[in-house]
């Protein structure tokens, strides 16, 4: 059964910094895509940017270019979202999610999520 | 580039069948049949429903089906069940790594 655990919630103050994870198994974590998503309150899905755990290939949506990193520690199976300097605005739910993804960046479906990292700023 | 647009809300009486729309542009929806759907009910975690326009993963009820015009996609759910109360998001392929959800759709069982 292919599952995606994510770490739990996190309260941090504005300035700070946090690195969230997220770990596969039931299958070839190294192999496959995995994409971040966010939801902030009241607000709908967005597509943060997807990691290549085989060689942690990165590409971010251009609204979080710079905002965020995503990570890969391949011994551990994981893939990780950071931020060096949080904002209120980061607060938001923030979903990980395998991505079958074609040569050429051809998304097809996001077929299996995380259960969610609600992380909160607020000083 | 934009967010795919969808419907605030819709809303259907049980056994009825309701279409929620999701349009794009030529550049994503309209461009590729790489557009999938998700049922996100609040507290957990997103569910794939649709993919590749019209194609339903194992384990999906049928009355769950989409459908694609130029560039407007579609989902609809046949025989409305108070189980399916949820937000539910489109998303496309949008070009080189250019992925776009829509701004999601509360559905509501009278």
């Amino acid at each position: 059964e292919v599952k995606l655990v994510q770490s739990g919630a996190e309260v941090k103050k504005p300035g700070e910094s946090l690195k969230i994870s997220c770990q596969g198994s039931g299958y070839n974590f190294l192999s496959q895509w995995i994409a971040w998503v966010r939801q902030q309150p009241g607000k709908g899905l967005e597509y943060v940017g997807l990691i290549f755990p085989g060689d942690s290939d990165t590409r971010y949506s251009p609204s979080f270019e710079g905002q965020v990193t995503m990570s890969a520690d391949k011994s551990l199976g994981t893939a990780s979202l950071h931020w060096s300097s949080l904002k209120a605005s980061d607060t938001a739910i923030y979903y990980c999610a395998r991505a079958q993804i074609y040569s050429g960046g051809v998304l097809e479906r996001f077929d299996s999520w995380g259960q969610g990292t609600l992380v909160t700023v607020s000083s | 580039q934009s967010a795919l647009t969808q419907p605030r809300s819709v809303s259907g009486s049980p056994g009825q069948s309701i279409t929620i729309s999701c349009t794009g542009t030529r550049t994503d929806v309209g461009g590729f049949n790489f557009v999938s759907w998700y049922q996100h009910v609040a507290g957990k975690a997103p569910k794939l429903i649709i993919y590749d326009v019209t194609k339903r993963p194992s384990g999906v009820p049928d009355r769950f089906s989409g459908s694609k015009s130029g560039n407007t996609a579609s989902l609809t759910i046949s025989g409305l069940q108070a189980a399916d109360e949820a937000d539910y998001y489109c998303c496309s392929y949008g070009g080189w790594y250019i992925i776009l959800f829509g701004g999601g759709t509360k559905v509501t069982v009278l």
